[in-house]
Order: C-alpha cells, then structure tokens, then sequence
C-alpha cells in the first residue's frame, strides 16, 4: 500500500513569506504528527492530530499551525518565514493513538533565504 | 516527562563487525521505544519497536533490540554490520493517550568501514 506522501519535497521561500506543506497519510490511518528536523536541534515535535483534532503541540511559536481533514490529511502552515525556519518537515501517521510506530514520509525540505 | 538519551554521536565499526548503538530512556511509566534509521535526505524508517510483549525485540534487516527495565537501556544490536548500514540511527520514546507524540533521541551515525 501507498506510504506517507508527503509535497512539496523541496522549497525556497523568502523571509516575511509563508508556506504551506501537505501530507497524506497512509490509508486508514487516522493519527498524523509533525516533526522538524534541523542539525541543531534535531528531530522535534510539532503537533498531533486525530480524527481532525489537534491532540498534541510541542514548543513552536503560534506562527506554526496545522490542520487535519476529514480524509486525515493533514496541512501545516508556517507564516511569517524566518531564516531558522530552514528545516526537513516530516509528517508521520499511525493507526491510531497507542503503542505503534509511526510511519514517516520522505520529509519537505524548506529553505528560507 | 519522557526522554531517551543516545550514547555516542558517531559510532564506526568494520563491515562484519559487531554494531552496538545505545539507547537509555526516562519515564515514569513502562515505555514504548522505537528504534529509526535515516538514510541521506530520507525520512525515518521503522528498524524496531518495543511494547511490552517482549524483551528481546527483533526488527528489520537483521538488527535486534534487548528491554532491560533493571539498567532502563534499550540498546541496538547486529551482529554482522554491511556497508548498507551506514546511517542515522534514532531512538526514541513515545508515552500513552494524550501523552502518545515521539520524543527522539539526538542520533547516532554509525560508519561502516572495510
């Protein structure tokens, strides 16, 4: 079956801009997080959702925001594009809340200059 | 709070080697681990997940992981390293209910040499 799909994979936004990033989770899984990956501070999480409701938000500024569908698709926006934003995005889905691993997508890597 | 902490920043062994990463949680409650591996601009892959129903957790690609609650380890094994093991190794954490997002580890690149 179809894995996480996550797009865009690569892109360059300006300072001031926003962005937009999709994923799609694996059929039938219903819990979708986000994680930022950077040299310095390695892989953190962003935000949960199930079944459409953020469940779960890690330590961002408000400027970082997602949504979930009813499809359990999942968007994050981030506005306000600052140069530290520059990361590899992953989006993760698991069956549901409970002792199971999640599955990664391959990562939107943003660029901000 | 729930936390994994990763011993050694890079590890190198030789192609047949033995390969040991490690691995110590913090939690309060028995924990769910994980072990992940990234590969060069790749997102993480499942190798191994521990949920009580074993101590001795065995994963993909001939890698296995031992639960020992006495020393709060979950160390990474495999016997033969490959050069095709070259990569990111990550641990991490994952807590129950409303407390179920992934806390990682800070990795561990492993090199294989000949």
């Amino acid at each position: 079956k179809a894995g996480v799909t996550q797009t865009p994979r690569y892109l360059i936004k300006t300072r001031g801009q926003q962005v937009t990033l999709s994923c799609s989770p694996i059929s039938g899984h219903r819990s979708v997080s986000w994680y930022q990956q950077t040299p310095g501070q390695g892989l953190q999480f962003l935000f949960e959702y199930f079944s459409e409701t953020q469940r779960n938000k890690g330590n961002f500024p408000g400027r970082f925001s997602g949504r979930q569908f009813s499809n359990s698709r999942s968007e994050m926006n981030v506005s306000t594009l600052e140069l530290g934003d520059s990361a590899l995005y992953l989006c993760a889905s698991s069956l549901k809340q409970g002792p199971y691993g999640y599955t990664f997508g391959s990562g939107t890597r943003l660029t901000v200059v | 709070a729930q936390s994994v902490t990763q011993l050694g920043s890079h590890v190198s062994v030789s192609e047949g080697a033995l390969v040991l990463l490690r691995c110590n949680y913090s939690s309060s409650v028995p924990p769910y681990l994980f072990w992940y591996v990234q590969y060069p601009n790749q997102g993480l892959q499942l190798l191994l997940k521990y949920t009580s129903a074993a101590t001795l957790v065995k994963g993909i690609n001939g890698f296995e992981a031992e639960f020992k609650k006495s020393e709060t380890s979950f160390h990474l094994t495999k016997p033969s390293a490959h050069m095709s093991d070259a990569a990111e190794y990550f641990c991490a954490v994952r807590g129950t209910g409303t407390a179920s997002k992934l806390t990682f580890g800070t990795g561990t690149r492993l090199q294989v040499t000949l």
